[in-house]
């Protein structure tokens, strides 16, 4: 385990269907970040979150909507998917503000999603 | 556009020297970090250079030279369990961070 723990761990879902990602980090990190890491692509940010904040959405399609209750949980929920959406979803935590990164993210390791 | 390129993949032996590159096209400049990720794993930090020049951590070093817009992991005495992608990634223009699509670090017995 890294500190950040996702849930759950492989997910498959219809198109209609509606589900949700959740991430956790026992580091008392103040940022947290969504990424989507498909093959051959390099890991494409998502959202960012500063101090509970969301500070950045990297032009995501509003089919994925991000939750943060507090600095230490962060959901992305999931509904009316794409086949194309299939990929792994990262979670990341730093310390800093995502000023500081990308140095010293912690990741966890992902929620392996099928949209069929 | 702003972008990272890095080979898809390096294939050494146990025991050798293996270098992978990376270089960078942004308009601003943050620093370059390096990450490992295992099959099924997560990535974890490997390493970071904001300034030029060589970092030593153990087996892994890394090397930037905002210059040539150029940077490089170097890992020393090759361990099986060295097989994993490693990703380059930088913060420029913008804040935006930016990712390389990894290199695939194959090591033969």
């Amino acid at each position: 385990e890294t500190g950040v723990t996702q849930t759950p761990r492989h997910l498959v879902m219809g198109m209609t269907n509606k589900k949700s990602l959740k991430c956790e980090q026992h580091l008392g990190h103040n940022a947290m970040y969504w990424y989507k890491q498909s093959a051959k692509k390099p890991l494409e940010l998502m959202f960012v979150y500063n101090f509970k904040e969301q500070t950045e959405n990297n032009s995501v399609p509003s089919r994925f909507s991000p939750e943060c209750p507090n600095s230490s949980h962060l959901f992305l929920h999931l509904h009316t998917l794409q086949p194309e959406d299939s990929a792994l979803y990262l979670c990341a935590s730093s310390q800093a503000g995502p000023q500081q990164a990308p140095r010293g993210y912690t990741f966890g390791s992902g929620t392996r999603l099928t949209v069929v | 556009g702003q972008s990272l390129e890095q080979p898809s993949e390096v294939t050494a032996v146990e025991g050798a020297i293996v270098q992978i590159n990376c270089t960078y096209q942004t308009s601003g400049f943050y620093g370059l970090s390096w990450y490992q990720q295992h099959d099924g794993g997560a990535p974890t930090f490997l390493s970071y250079n904001a300034l030029d020049g060589l970092e030593e951590t153990g087996r892994f070093s890394s090397f930037l030279s905002r210059s040539d817009s150029y940077g490089y992991l170097l890992l020393q005495e090759l361990q099986m369990k060295d097989s994993a992608s490693y990703f380059c990634a930088v913060r420029g223009r913008d804040d935006k961070i930016i990712f390389g699509k990894g290199t695939r670090l194959h090591i033969l017995p």
